[in-house]
């Protein structure tokens, strides 16, 4: 019963190629994060979703595109991929966008452009 | 703006011994104050937190943590080391009207036998 799931867990592609990775909670709460984790270990939010709204969105290339289906689905969508986007991308869940029960978060999807 | 700092990249520490991970937090305000620990391949997985009342926070696998508003530091302890408690360490904050978790650049904790 994995409550913050992310697919898939790894992704190789080529440069210029469009991909998405998708995530699920089953937790029951109303936010949904992408945040991005670099070579060097740094996180940094790119995205935050409440019942469905956008209510974050960071410096982020156009070439990301967030889409949440439903309070329960936040999937990312990356166009014309560049050797830069290469990172780990983690989702992350919590009751409420100012809720202090912090976040839960997914096991993370290692991406790789080549 | 809420930031957080983690002054040292890396922590050695042998095993049995006690542990701190030093974290400083910079925010308006009353701060919510979190660690999360992240193992290789691995999501972050949540330690504990800090939101209000008693400064010592106790936290999952005998880890604890202490608020500090003067000196505005939010450090990670644990008594006695193990060698699985290796592993990189974040520490994060957000703001009491705030709607994002602000993360530090993270600590490797490492753990000899």
């Amino acid at each position: 019963d994995t409550a913050v799931s992310q697919t898939p867990k790894y992704l190789v592609t080529q440069m210029g190629n469009d991909k998405s990775i998708k995530c699920e909670q089953n937790l029951g709460h109303d936010t949904m994060y992408w945040y991005k984790q670099d070579s060097k270990k740094f996180l940094k939010i790119m995205f935050s979703y409440n019942n469905k709204e956008l209510i974050i969105n960071e410096t982020v290339p156009n070439r990301f595109s967030p889409k949440s289906p439903d309070k329960a689905h936040l999937n990312l969508h990356i166009n014309s991929l560049e050797l830069g986007d290469s990172a780990v991308y983690f989702c992350a869940s919590s009751q409420g966008p100012s809720s202090h029960y912090g976040y839960t978060f997914g096991s993370g999807t290692r991406l790789t452009v080549v | 703006a809420q930031s957080v700092a983690q002054p040292e990249d890396q922590v050695n520490v042998a095993e049995g011994n006690p542990l701190t991970v030093k974290c400083t937090y910079s925010v308006s305000g009353n701060p919510y104050l979190f660690w999360y620990v992240q193992y290789p391949n691995r999501g972050l997985q949540f330690l504990l937190k800090y939101i209000t009342g008693d400064n010592l926070v106790k936290g999952s696998y005998g880890f604890e943590a202490e608020f500090n508003k003067s000196q505005t530091s939010f450090h990670l302890k644990k008594p006695s080391a193990l060698v699985s408690d290796s592993a990189l360490y974040f520490c994060a904050v957000r703001d009491k009207y705030g709607n994002k978790l602000v993360f530090g650049a993270g600590t490797i904790l490492r753990v000899k036998s």
